[in-house]
Parts: C-alpha cells; structure tokens; sequence
C-alpha cells in the first residue's frame, strides 16, 4: 500500500525557517517524481514544487522561488522542502504528492499524503 | 501554460446524477487532467485520469459510479447514484512541461 506521512509542520514567525518531510512507503520512491502541493485555509490546491527521480531536475511556482528549496533523498525514502523568509501567506496545510511519473503517458498526481500545517504568524 | 476552469459550486441529490466540468484554455484542448476528490477535512484523493478523446482511467478504490468523459476543451466527472460521502470540492488538475496546474475546485452539494 503506498504511504506517504507528512511531518515538520509548526507555528513560526514572519521572517522564520522551517523544513517538512514526507515519508514515503510501499512503491519504489527513486522511480518516481515527487512533488508539495499547499492549501491555504478556505482556499483551493496550489502547486509549490516537484523534483525528479534523481534531483537533477526541479521546478517551482513563481511565488516560492529563492525562498523554498524541495529536494529529496532516495535511501531514506524521504522528501524534503527547506523553507526560508517565511511570510503570512505560506501559511498553509502542505501536502506530499506523488505523481505518474509518465507511466500511463501521465504526469498527474495518483497519490496524496495527508499533510502537514504550517502556520506563520507572529 | 494551460488554465483549468470548474465551477465554484454544484448540487444534485441523493440518488441522482451529476457532471462536473472541468474546461482546458485555449490551446491546451488535446490536454489529460486528472480529478482529485476532497472530502470535508482530509486530504485530496485522485480519483482518474481523463484524456482528449474521452477515454478514463481510475485509481485504485474508485466506486464503479464514478466515470469520466470528454468534448473539446472540456472534461467532465459524472458521479451516479449519489451517496452523502460524495459532498466534497473537487479539483481537476494538468501538468505542462515542469509546471502543475490545478483548478478552482467545484464544492459538490447533495441535498
């Protein structure tokens, strides 16, 4: 059964650092595109960051760049997203996702961890 | 890169049916999504792909009253037999080149 388990999440001021992980089990993690996906209380899913089966290549939403770095670690399973000069609307429930990885011709997310809260605010 | 549009809001009820649509921008018609269900408090769930011609694919657990299709730019989620755990948002989603893109996310009401 695939897992993915979301941890790191916290209250940190405006300004802070912070770094989530996501646990991933029951499939082959280096064969696979990772991605974050948030949600802002109330509101819909954005798209934050995804990285590739070996970190070589990684993309990012316009708003996150130079502030978040996503990466991962295939011998312990786990993904990463490094978090820095944080602000009030980053404030969100972030979620691990992995995605097709082309199988099927699809690039689209076939499974979803159940998140994490990260809440900025002085 | 492509842009997905879903209504804010739909109702059906009990027992019935409903379509959900998910409509690609101009340029982007030939475009796979994906749909992905939220029930109230937990995380999304992916529910199927649904490519241009009209074919679909589900995920694994997906009830047999839930079905996908296609015309044009738009791609649609038809739940049958309507059941209250079905009262969730639901967002289609697309990829293009290293970009992601969800869309607004339709809130399903079943009365």
């Amino acid at each position: 059964e695939v897992q993915l388990v979301e941890s790191g999440g916290d209250l940190v001021q405006p300004g802070g650092s912070l770094r989530l992980s996501c646990e991933a089990s029951g499939f082959t993690f280096r064969s696979y595109w990772m991605s974050w996906v948030r949600q802002a209380p109330g509101r819909g899913l954005e798209w934050v960051a995804t990285i590739n089966q070996d970190g070589s290549e990684i993309s990012y939403v316009d708003s996150v760049k130079g502030r978040l770095t996503i990466s991962r670690d295939n011998a312990r399973d786990s993904l990463y997203l490094q978090m820095s000069s944080l602000r009030a609307e980053d404030t969100a429930e972030y979620y691990c996702a992995r995605e097709a990885s082309g199988y099927g011709s699809s690039w689209l997310f076939d499974y979803w961890g159940r998140g994490t809260l990260l809440t900025v605010s002085s | 890169q492509p842009v997905l549009t879903q209504s804010s809001s739909a109702s059906a009820s009990l027992g019935s049916s409903v379509r959900l649509t998910c409509t690609l921008s101009s340029g982007h018609s030939t475009y796979m999504i994906g749909w992905h269900q939220q029930q109230p408090g937990k995380a999304p769930r992916y529910l199927m792909k649904v490519e241009g011609s009209g074919s679909y694919d589900k995920g694994s657990g997906v009830p047999d009253r839930f079905s996908g299709s296609s015309s044009g730019a738009d791609r649609y989620l038809t739940i049958s037999n309507l059941q209250s755990e079905d009262e969730a948002d639901y967002y289609c989603e697309t990829w293009d080149s290293n970009v992601r893109v969800f869309g607004g996310g339709t809130r399903l009401t079943v009365l």
